[in-house]
């Protein structure tokens, strides 16, 4: 069962676009809600986390917006560059003892000049 | 570069070979993880390390097995694997087991022929 569910599979974005990606999540457990940027031959690098008390985090031009009542979060990336060319994964911890990181399939975004 | 160092970056084995994977983090960090990612797929968990014992192990097979020497230091011994096994290899760390994020290496790219 997947326990983040994250969409869509992939995105074309033209240069100085938006770049927007979703998750959403059924377990109220889940306490941090981080997105890591992939790309090949790499291992998943943070790139900004929310908790649930908190409804928007912006860090320069990504910012993570979080409905706590729809269970849902989504990442906003404002005028994308083809080196934001990646894999995004938004992610849910449950933090029960230890930390227990579930993490969406996976967007593969493409930005075209 | 992430500061998860993990080494070897490639690795090809046969079936009958044993050999082991290393990750090394001084960050002073106290909670260890080995993932595996498939092609196009999100890491999966493996195994947790917490304060050097093993705490999460999520029914990996024992042809898989983690030893955590010390606080700084996490192995992963391979022996009998099998053509399936072959992916990426990601580990990751916290600064304790109940507080994020998790930071990972670039990972282990192990192919089993």
């Amino acid at each position: 069962q997947q326990q983040v569910k994250q969409s869509p599979q992939s995105l074309i974005v033209q240069k100085g676009g938006i770049s927007i990606i979703n998750c959403a999540y059924e377990n109220t457990a889940f306490d941090y809600f981080p997105w890591y940027q992939q790309f090949p031959g790499k291992g998943p690098a943070l790139l900004i986390a929310i908790r649930p008390d908190v409804s928007e985090k912006k860090e320069g031009r990504f910012t993570i917006s979080f409905n706590k009542s729809a269970k849902q979060f989504s990442l906003h990336i404002m005028d994308s560059q083809p080196g934001d060319s990646a894999t995004y994964f938004c992610a849910a911890l449950l933090q029960t003892g230890a930390n227990n990181l579930f993490f969406g399939t996976g967007t593969r975004l493409t930005v075209i000049p | 570069d992430t500061e998860v160092t993990q080494t070897p970056k490639h690795l090809v084995m046969g079936m009958t070979n044993k050999k082991s994977l290393k990750c090394e983090q001084h960050m002073g960090h106290r909670a260890m993880y080995w993932y595996k990612q498939k092609a196009k797929k999100p890491p999966e968990l493996m195994f947790v390390y917490s304060y050097e014992k093993l705490s999460i192990n999520e029914s990996v097979p024992s042809r898989f097995s983690p030893e955590c020497p010390n606080s700084s230091l996490l192995n992963l011994h391979l022996h009998a694997l099998q053509p399936e096994d072959s992916a990426l290899y990601l580990c990751a760390s916290s600064q304790s087991p109940d507080r994020a994020p998790l930071h990972f290496g670039n990972g282990t790219r192990l192919t089993v022929t």
